[in-house]
């Protein structure tokens, strides 16, 4: 398996409060999404990171950010979270090589009260 | 505008029967189309497929793709209770973005 690790895994918060989710790899692998996952919507991708401090927006970046300091880690930011963000958060990685599959990590479930 | 659809959503059948999973693809670079299954935790990756016509095949599992009509099935023969879980169709576009499905939700009954 991909060494890909997601912290925290369960976090409750209140609406208003800033939340970041980690991302940890330790594959050296080039590229670095985060997913978010909804009922009725399959997964959909928030930001991607193709290299260290390298970053690009996704179908649903309103309302987050992202940071690439590090090659192994990638770091999602809800600077006020709302209730709308409500949802599973999945990071991938891939290294990029030709039409390669990502690799996902197990998932971090945020609930915003 | 790109997009992915699959169906059923939604799949329930008997242990042993043989089931043929939809995903249509309107895609503008087109890369390749991935499967993947996921259970109560991360997708994990089942088949990609690059080429029309060409079957990749795994176990029970078998995928392939037409290009020409622009979708792609996942068949699984010989249901098992195991395989019960959402599988989710996704196409690769530039800059190694993936981009899923709704996926089905495919449950097997003993």
């Amino acid at each position: 398996d991909a060494g890909i690790t997601q912290s925290p895994r369960h976090k409750v918060t209140e609406t208003g409060t800033p939340v970041t989710l980690r991302c940890h790899q330790t594959e050296n692998h080039r590229y670095m999404y985060w997913y978010r996952q909804d009922p009725g919507h399959g997964l959909r991708l928030i930001h991607y990171s193709y290299g260290v401090k390298d970053t690009d927006k996704g179908e649903v970046s309103d309302g987050y950010s992202v940071s690439r300091s590090k090659t192994e880690d990638f770091l999602l930011t809800l600077e006020s979270a709302t209730s709308s963000q409500t949802s599973v958060y999945f990071c991938a990685i891939s290294d990029g090589q030709g039409p390669g599959e990502l690799f996902f990590g197990e998932g971090s479930r945020l609930t915003v009260l | 505008e790109d997009k992915v659809v699959q169906s059923p959503l939604s799949l329930v059948v008997h242990e042993g029967d043989t089931v043929t999973l939809n995903c249509s693809y309107e895609v503008t670079n087109f890369r390749s189309l991935l499967w993947y299954k996921q259970e109560k935790k991360a997708p994990t990756f089942l088949f990609m497929l690059t080429s029309s016509g060409i079957e990749k095949k795994s176990g029970r599992l078998s995928s392939i793709l037409d290009k020409k009509e622009l979708f792609s099935i996942l068949n699984i023969t010989a249901t098992q209770t195991g395989d019960s879980a959402v599988y989710l169709c996704a196409y690769l576009q530039g800059a190694q973005k993936l981009v899923f499905g709704q996926g089905t939700r495919l449950t097997i009954n003993p």
